[in-house]
């Protein structure tokens, strides 16, 4: 079975500095997709950054960057400069075949405040 | 480029009633999919449709129907409303592939009282 597994409840960051955030994934499919979300306080949630399974470099978005580890089956998020407005939830999210078909599984997300 | 609409963002209906919410996808977009997030069980998937067509299901009961129109929108009615389906219902939309992410909607905030 799929599973996202996010072990950070809660994190704080200073204002500037980097932060990262782990996630780690279990899926018996060889083709599969992980992603980032981040969702605010007014709830909406916001894509942040896709790394697929056969990507052989990390991807990188703006200050987001997906540290891919196939081996170790973890796709932690780095977030270079936090500031304020990156307090909010991030979820990482993976999409995967299971039972012949496509699904997409949440972790239980990080709660990240950044501290002026 | 307008995003994910949903409405309503806010309901409240009585347990025992039936709701129905909507999702207009990003233009383009084929694949809409629907998410029930809740304090206690985190996010959780509901269905997936394309092209009209339900493609995934997650483990929810059969109250909890969708469809899919031919531009693409999508309702989601859950029918005999009990407390628990309380949350926040999440609107997402994509190309469809398998790559690539989703765009999410703000979300419908549903109270069952």
């Amino acid at each position: 079975a799929q599973k996202i597994t996010q072990t950070q409840p809660g994190m704080f960051v200073q204002e500037k500095e980097a932060v990262t955030l782990d996630c780690t994934y279990d899926t018996s499919d060889q083709s599969y997709g992980l992603f980032w979300y981040k969702q605010p306080s007014s709830g909406e949630m916001i894509f942040l950054i896709y790394q697929g399974s056969y990507d052989e470099q990390n991807a990188t978005e703006g200050r987001y960057s997906l540290n891919f580890q196939k081996a170790r089956k973890s796709a932690n998020l780095v977030i270079s400069a936090s500031q304020l407005g990156d307090s909010a939830m991030y979820f990482c999210a993976m999409r995967g075949s299971e039972g012949g078909y496509q699904k997409v599984t949440f972790g239980t997300g990080t709660k990240l405040q950044v501290i002026p | 480029k307008a995003g994910v609409t949903q409405t309503p963002r806010y309901l409240i209906k009585t347990r025992g009633q039936q709701v129905t919410l909507s999702c207009s996808p990003i233009s383009g977009h084929r694949s809409v999919s629907w998410y029930q997030q809740t304090p206690g069980q985190g996010l959780q998937f509901l269905f997936e449709y394309f092209s009209e067509t339900q493609r995934n299901k997650g483990n929810f009961p059969g109250r909890f129907s969708g469809r899919q129109f031919s531009n693409s929108r999508s309702e989601m009615n859950v029918s005999t409303l009990e407390l628990g389906d309380s949350a926040l219902y999440l609107c997402a939309s994509s190309w469809g592939a398998r790559t690539g992410g989703y765009t999410f909607g703000s979300g419908t905030r549903l109270t069952v009282v």
